[in-house]
């Protein structure tokens, strides 16, 4: 069974600070995702991407947040600098056409901002 | 913005009940999607509905799509403990570019 991977697992920053979150999609995949879960709430779209370039962005997805496809795996996303309320558990997602319906999430990484 | 609404937000069901949650957007979707999530995982996908009245069945899970597609349900029949979970239903207005999900309906099967 394919799976999308994520790193780190746990990440505890200050605010202020700069994260990197990495994703590595199923190696087939052209559509790619980042959400984030607040502890106990429901999950929000952040942004697609798709073709090298993002498709949509929710209006969290503000000037603080980036995202890049540095290589042929790896999706990363960037928070610039970090505030409380970004404390969340954040899932990467792919699939692999616009047809092929199902979505795969990883594991998440949990970021924690003090 | 498109909103997506779930209810219940919990249901406590003995084992062997059926149990039943829906999803309302205000907008009319092109595709809707439903996720399971376990305590500490992450959402794992179970369907997609796209045509309008469109009904699926996975074993003893059946998923509908209403005719306007503004709204959705997922039915368990039998519940067992490995249902145990919070269901999630996302909706795209613009065919999978982004999803909005339902705050969710938790489910809780006692033996």
């Amino acid at each position: 069974e394919p799976e999308v991977t994520q790193t780190p697992s746990h990440q505890v920053t200050q605010m202020g600070q700069e994260v990197i979150l990495r994703c590595v999609p199923i190696s087939n995949h052209l559509y790619f995702y980042w959400y984030r879960q607040i502890l106990g709430q429901k999950v929000e779209f952040l942004v697609s991407f798709y073709n090298n370039e993002i498709s949509e962005k929710s209006e969290i997805f503000d000037d603080q947040f980036s995202v890049e496809r540095p290589d042929g795996s790896n999706f990363t996303l960037k928070i610039r600098s970090t505030k409380l309320e970004d404390s969340a558990m954040y899932f990467c997602a792919s699939r692999e056409t616009s047809s092929r319906e199902t979505q795969y999430f990883g594991p998440g990484t949990r970021l924690l901002v003090l | 913005g498109q909103q997506v609404m779930q209810i219940p937000q919990y249901q406590h069901v003995q084992e062997g009940e059926d149990f039943t949650t829906y999803c309302n957007s205000s907008t009319t979707l092109s595709n809707i999607q439903w996720y399971k999530q376990r305590p500490g995982g992450h959402p794992v996908f179970l369907i997609q509905l796209v045509k309008s009245g469109e009904v699926k069945k996975q074993k003893r899970l059946t998923f509908q799509f209403g005719e306007a597609k503004k709204n959705s349900s997922l039915h368990i029949t039998a519940t067992q403990t490995t249902d145990v979970g919070t269901y999630f239903c996302a909706g795209s207005d613009n065919y999978g570019q982004n999803f909005v999900f339902g705050p969710g309906t938790r489910l809780s099967v006692l033996p």
